[in-house]
């Protein structure tokens, strides 16, 4: 069975300080897709990245950066400079290769304090 | 262009009720997502059709919710009989689909159904 573990529960920094939220996961496929999305207090989902298990370069956009290993099965995604707009629970997300067993990790709950 | 769209955005029933919810995706998006989202959890999948068939209901509790998507494109979920532990927030969400791999594509979410049960 497929798993996302998000350890941090909640997470509180001081605007302008860079933070990373942890992600690990586990399954059997060889072939997976993880995601992150972003809810916001308003309550949407939105989309932030997704990788593919044969990619492991790591990303950055803008202030957002993943760290994808897949020798610990982590995917880890660091804001930095954080600001208060950043403040949601941000959810790990992974899914087999044709989008089945779709699994959302706990969440963590990021507050960024001005 | 225009998001997935949820009604109602709101729901009070008493338990034993029956209560009904409807998705309108994307257009064009094959693949539609129900989600269970209960407070402080993560979204837990309960049901994913690729246009009018069905993909994955292992998580769905099936001797009181079904879900339908007749037509391959609106869909609606339905609880009957509510139980008080079926409180939560129903999140509909849709993607572009099996490409090659429907997994490589972002799933796009409503703004939800919360449903609160007496």
């Amino acid at each position: 069975a497929q798993k996302v573990t998000q350890a941090q529960t909640e997470i509180s920094v001081v605007e302008k300080e860079d933070v990373t939220l942890d992600c690990v996961y586990e399954t059997r496929d060889t072939t997976y897709y993880l995601f992150w999305y972003k809810q916001p207090p308003s309550g949407e989902l939105v989309f932030l990245i997704r990788r593919n298990s044969f990619d492991e370069q790591n990303e950055i956009s803008g202030r957002y950066s993943w760290n994808f290993q897949k020798s610990t099965s982590s995917f880890n995604f660091t804001i930095t400079a954080s600001q208060v707009v950043d403040s949601a629970v941000y959810f790990c997300a992974l899914t087999a290769n044709y989008g089945q067993n779709f699994v959302f990790g706990p969440g963590t709950r990021l507050s960024v304090l001005p | 262009e225009a998001g997935v769209a949820q009604s109602p955005r709101y729901k009070i029933i008493e338990k034993r009720q029956s209560v009904a919810f409807w998705c309108n995706p994307i257009s064009g998006h094959a693949t539609l997502y129900w989600y269970q989202q209960i407070l402080g959890q993560g979204p837990k999948l309960l049901i994913q059709f690729q246009n009018n068939g069905v993909v994955d209901d292992s998580q769905l509790p099936k001797d009181r919710f079904s879900a339908e998507r007749l037509k391959g494109v609106d869909s609606t979920l339905k609880i009957q009989p509510a139980k008080l532990e079926d409180s939560a927030v129903y999140l509909c969400a849709s993607s572009l689909g099996l490409r090659g791999g429907a997994g490589n594509q972002p799933q796009h979410f409503g703004d939800g159904t919360r449903l609160s049960i007496l």
